[in-house]
């Protein structure tokens, strides 16, 4: 099992450029998630996804959008990149939750490094 | 608003020395409170967890204190190894079926353990 993976690795946008980035899991899970992380921030949720063709806004969603047209894949999208985007984005997944109680643990991908120039 | 505040933002400990790392929170509807560790170039991975129903929580050299009143909890890395150096995160959830399982971060640790 490949778990989360991430593409690209690495990508260097100019201000205005749109890009894609992919996050690919094959561990059937129903939640997906993006988050960016930044020094001293930590990682922030920017959209996340419950199933196939469903997607709601996170913390900081702004100037991103998102979507899950196959289950195993949650495309993240910036339509006019800005330099307050450089960051490290992050996509993660997890079992859908059907109770409150248990644990969730959410599996990361390795990161994409996102400079925005 | 930072619903979860995490310190120190870096530590330098002796190899087998304690670690310690706290965080505190302020929704009280959070109900699941785990830990993740982050090596560089990494994505970070699930290191121990616990629900507000128990104090403590201890797997291995690592432990989690959880006092709900006060609305903070901390890790406490036993014996440090060099190879516990790492970024920690605490973070924080509400899970529930309709929850989306969506963690809040803390801000982050930089563990240095020197030989």
């Amino acid at each position: 099992n490949a778990g989360v993976t991430q593409t690209p690795k690495f990508r260097v946008l100019k201000t205005g450029q749109s890009m894609t980035l992919l996050c690919a899991q094959d561990m059937n899970h129903e939640y997906m998630y993006w988050y960016r992380q930044d020094p001293g921030m930590g990682l922030r949720l920017i959209h996340y996804s419950v199933g196939e063709g469903t997607t709601a806004k996170g913390e900081v969603p702004d100037g991103y959008n998102v979507s899950r047209l196959k289950k195993q894949n949650f495309l993240l999208g910036l339509e006019s990149a800005a330099p307050s985007q450089t960051s490290v984005y992050f996509c993660a997944s997890s079992r859908q939750i059907i109770s409150s109680g248990g644990y969730n643990e959410q599996f990361f991908g390795p990161g994409t490094r996102l400079t925005v120039l | 608003q930072q619903q979860v505040k995490q310190s120190p933002q870096s530590l330098i400990v002796q190899k087998g020395g304690i670690s310690i790392i706290n965080c505190a929170y302020e929704n009280t509807a959070f109900d699941y409170f785990p830990w993740y560790q982050q090596f560089p170039g990494k994505g970070p991975a699930l290191l121990i967890a616990i629900r507000p129903d128990v104090s403590e929580k201890k797997e291995g050299r690592f432990t989690i204190s959880f006092n709900k009143s006060a609305k903070q909890f901390s890790l406490h890395i036993m014996d440090s190894q060099p190879g516990d150096s790492a970024t920690y995160f605490c973070a924080a959830s509400i899970l529930g079926y309709n929850q989306g399982g969506k963690l809040i971060f803390g801000q982050g640790t930089e563990l240095s353990v020197k030989p």
